[in-house]
């Protein structure tokens, strides 16, 4: 079964660092771009940051820019969340989620799947 | 940045009824980079549709997409309760920037 499964969420005090972590089973990790998504409470799905399958490319969201780093272990088939200096409007569930797709000779289609259950981070004094 | 705006933000409806969301893009989405999700109150989203129109493995066939360039539309035919959800629309066009719409909350009237 192709599963995700997240852990390292918690409360943390403005300012204060966590790192999330993402478990990865059911398929050939290594092969794929994987991504970081949020929902704050009351809000919707914020995509946050990705990284490709050999993380050559890694890109951020601006509200993250310089605060988050993502990476990933292909040989433990985990992908990860540093965040630091995080802020109230920090608070989120955070999803990992796989990013699939193919092309045609005239089109390339993406989408996220799966997605893990999601960890709660709360940002809080 | 390609900014993803749906409507209704909340549709109140009954089961047996037929839906439909939208989804507008602020400039050209290729057709092939659009997605449809589908979100519980404490589960993951869930893909229903990519590339605009194409439903994922497992979909019921109530659920169609449809659209292109900067107005694409979901429709659930007949809704089920299990329907009752928070549905969201993503682009992937500006890749990696892959934005999502806010979202519509379908709830039962």
């Amino acid at each position: 079964e192709v599963q995700l499964v997240e852990s390292g969420g918690g409360l943390v005090k403005p300012g204060g660092s966590l790192r999330l972590s993402c478990a990865a089973s059911g398929f050939a990790f290594s092969d794929y771009n994987m991504n970081w998504v949020r929902r704050a409470p009351g809000k919707g799905l914020e995509w946050v940051s990705s990284i490709s399958s050999s993380s050559s490319y890694i890109h951020y969201a601006d509200s993250v820019r310089g605060r988050f780093t993502i990476s990933r272990d292909n040989a433990k088939n985990s992908l990860y969340l540093q965040m630091s200096s995080l802020r109230v409007e920090d608070t989120a569930v955070y999803y990992c989620a796989r990013r699939g797709g193919y092309c045609t000779s005239t089109n390339c289609y993406k989408w996220f799947d799966p997605w893990g259950q999601g960890t709660l981070v709360t940002v809080s004094s | 940045e390609i900014v993803l705006t749906q409507s209704p933000g909340t549709l109140s409806l009954s089961p047996g009824e037929r839906v439909t969301l939208s989804c507008r893009a602020s400039q050209s989405v290729s057709s092939s980079s659009l997605a449809w999700y589908q979100q519980k109150p404490g589960q993951a989203p869930r893909l229903l549709i990519y590339g605009a129109s194409i439903r994922a493995t497992g979909i019921p066939d109530r659920f169609n997409g449809s659209g292109s360039e900067t107005d694409f539309t979901l429709t659930i035919g007949r809704l089920e309760p299990e329907d009752f959800a928070v549905y969201y629309c993503q682009q992937f066009t500006t890749s990696p920037q892959y934005t999502f719409g806010q979202g519509t909350q379908l709830e039962i009237k």
